[in-house]
């Protein structure tokens, strides 16, 4: 099992739609949960942090974490065609000695106009 | 603004030669990261360094190593380089925060590395 899932997609939505993006994790000691955007050939950018269970917003987008099903997403309201990116899941997990970010292998949205 | 600066964009290098490559960050960060991206793999952790001259494993490690002689610079080594390593290789800094590691990442721009 993956320590951190998400579907590939592409997810494809139309512009001013609802884009919901999932994550599982496997390590239930998991505290810090991020999502990052990362638009073809760059780097990725945080977004999003959440540490604690229920919904964070930020604009238009926001963050859910259930920790009992070990599960984070993200929704975009208003999704617009500059949201097109690959969006990663990342789950700060306690290893002996340091917490390590694990990043899942990302989610591809597409919005069309 | 915060800046992680990786020397080289593109990189194209031959079998079985020594590969160096620098990332320098300007944010006074305690920890710095190399991960490498591939497609349907995501980001892997090569290595961490938490402070001068520390270093840590990560997920990848092999056929890899790592310096860290001042704080701002932290530089990926392939040793002899193979076709397996041809990759995106992506550096990154954060700040130290108690507990953890991994809190808010800065990003490099990234390296496309070619071994031929």
């Amino acid at each position: 099992q993956k320590e951190v899932e998400q579907n590939s997609g592409p997810l494809s939505v139309p512009e001013g739609a609802i884009a919901s993006l999932n994550c599982t994790y496997s390590d239930r000691g998991s505290q810090s949960f991020f999502w990052y955007r990362q638009y073809s050939g760059k780097s990725p950018e945080l977004i999003m942090s959440i540490y604690s269970n229920g919904d964070k917003e930020d604009g238009r987008f926001t963050a859910q974490l259930n920790k009992a099903s070990q599960y984070v997403s993200l929704l975009i309201r208003d999704s617009q065609p500059s949201d097109s990116a690959t969006y990663l899941c990342a789950v700060n997990t306690p290893r002996t000695g340091f917490q390590k970010l694990v990043f899942g292998t990302g989610t591809r949205l597409l919005v069309s106009p | 603004d915060v800046k992680v600066t990786q020397s080289s964009r593109y990189l194209v290098k031959r079998t079985g030669e020594k590969v160096f490559l620098e990332c320098v960050q300007d944010m006074d960060h305690e920890n710095m990261f190399w991960y490498r991206q591939d497609p349907g793999l995501g980001l892997r952790l090569i290595y961490f360094s938490y402070d001068v001259k520390m270093k840590e494993k990560g997920d990848i490690p092999e056929g890899y190593s790592v310096s860290r002689e001042k704080k701002e610079r932290f530089s990926l080594i392939l040793e002899s380089a193979s076709t397996n390593q041809t990759s995106m290789y992506l550096c990154a800094s954060s700040l130290y925060t108690e507990g953890g590691l991994g809190e808010k990442l800065f990003f490099g721009s990234g390296t496309q590395l070619s071994v031929l």
